[in-house]
Parts: C-alpha cells; sequence; structure tokens
C-alpha cells in the first residue's frame, strides 16, 4: 500500500497570513502516461464530509477560492493557502488515487 | 443533481455482520468510468478507504479488510451494498459513500452514518 504522510499534524496561522501543509508519498503518484499526479486534497469541517478542494496535484476544484493552490509533483506535494480566512479552520487530507487501495494522508488540523 | 444517501444499523453487536446501502441519484453506475466507494472515518480519525465498484462490476477492497469484506450493486436501483463480517468496536466509524468518476477522485459524498459497535 502507498503511505500517505502529511505534516505538520496540526498549524496555527494569523488571519490573513499563508499557511502551507505538506503531504509525502511513499512511491510516485505520477502516472506517466498522461503526466498526471493523483493526488487530491480535501477539506473537512466538523459533522461534514471531506470537500475536494485540488485534484491532479494543482487543479482547484470549481468553486474552491483561489487563495487555495496545490503544488508538488512525484511523491512531495504541498497545499497553499494564501490569505487564512476564519472559514478555513478545518482538517486538511491528502489522498492518492493513483492504485487501489486508495490511501489517505492522516490528517492536518489548521486553527487560527 | 448529484446525492448519495448511506443507511443501515446505527448499533451492531461483536461478531455480527453489518449491511450498508448506499442509494444515489443524478448519475448512473452504468455509466462507463463511473464508480462507488464505502470509506470510513473513526471518531477523530482520518478517513480509510474500503471498497470500490465500477460500472462494469469491477471490484477492489482494502487490503487488510479484503477478507471481510464484500461490495455489490443493483444498476436498476441506483444502490451500491457494502458488508462487513465479524464487526469489532474498532470498526465503530462513519461510514461513507462516494462517487468517482473515471480516474477523478471521490467528487460527491453522502453525509455518513454512524455505525457502532457495541455488546
Amino acid at each position: 500500500d502507498i503511505v500517505m504522510t502529511q505534516s505538520p499534524d496540526s498549524l496555527a496561522v494569523s488571519l490573513g497570513e499563508r499557511a502551507t501543509i505538506n503531504c509525502k508519498s511513499s512511491q510516485s503518484v505520477l502516472y506517466s502516461s498522461n503526466n498526471k499526479n493523483y493526488l487530491t486534497w480535501y477539506q473537512q469541517k466538523p459533522g461534514q464530509p471531506p470537500k475536494v478542494l485540488i485534484y491532479w496535484a494543482s487543479a482547484r476544484e470549481s468553486g474552491v477560492p483561489d487563495r487555495f493552490s496545490g503544488s508538488g509533483s512525484g511523491t512531495d506535494f504541498t497545499l497553499t493557502i494564501s490569505s487564512l480566512q476564519a472559514e478555513d479552520v478545518a482538517v486538511y487530507y491528502c489522498l492518492q488515487y493513483y492504485t487501489t487501495p486508495y490511501t489517505f494522508g492522516q490528517g492536518t488540523k489548521l486553527e487560527i | 443533481q448529484v446525492t448519495l444517501k448511506e443507511s443501515g444499523p446505527a448499533l451492531v453487536k461483536p461478531t455480527q455482520t453489518l449491511t450498508l446501502t448506499c442509494t444515489f441519484s443524478g448519475f448512473s453506475l452504468g455509466t462507463s468510468g463511473m464508480r462507488v466507494s464505502w470509506i470510513r472515518q473513526p471518531p477523530g480519525e482520518a478517513p480509510e478507504w474500503l471498497a470500490r465498484i465500477a460500472w462494469d462490476d469491477a471490484k477492489y477492497y482494502s487490503t487488510s479488510l479484503k477478507t471481510r469484506l464484500t461490495i455489490s450493486k443493483d444498476t436498476s436501483k441506483n444502490q451500491v451494498v457494502l458488508t462487513m463480517t465479524n464487526m469489532d468496536p474498532v470498526d465503530t466509524a462513519t461510514y461513507y459513500c462516494a462517487r468517482s468518476p473515471n480516474d477523478t477522485p471521490f467528487d460527491y459524498w453522502g453525509q455518513g452514518t454512524l455505525v457502532t459497535v457495541s455488546s
């Protein structure tokens, strides 16, 4: 199974400041035939299912504010929130869907 | 409008078999490339993918749980069923179903159903 490791486990950032969350996979999730990274970022708030923010490592889901961005390739990925808003308080997960079994990172709790 | 909804017992006893049903609308599992997965999330922990079924009836399971899981579909009823045998208190979690079209990740999720395993 591919192991996904996020860092840090928790993060406190001031309103308006940048937040950066990292995700590392135990093997590459880059599919060479289409040059796509099978890596997604989710945001989860209490009592809700996870919500897609970023897919293919860097493509923003429709309706997601442009302060959210994803980068990276192969085994190392980053989710960046450029200017933290109060509504961004949540737990963030990365997910690899390169191969089954799909695997999630352990989560990063983002606080103000 | 795509919706998914999980249903099943809220409480099961240890050693019992859990049966969960995902009823969906707004898409068809008969469409080429469409897939539905089950994912669970213990309280305060990360989600864990359990199983996936595709439009062509291809099935995949979690490595650690595959001996206990069975996933099936009824395309005419727009339903996917998951059974998990030999339930244990550590299986207490919110169980979600989610769809993934083609090679894309889970884009629509149900609201989840909390299953507690206790005698």
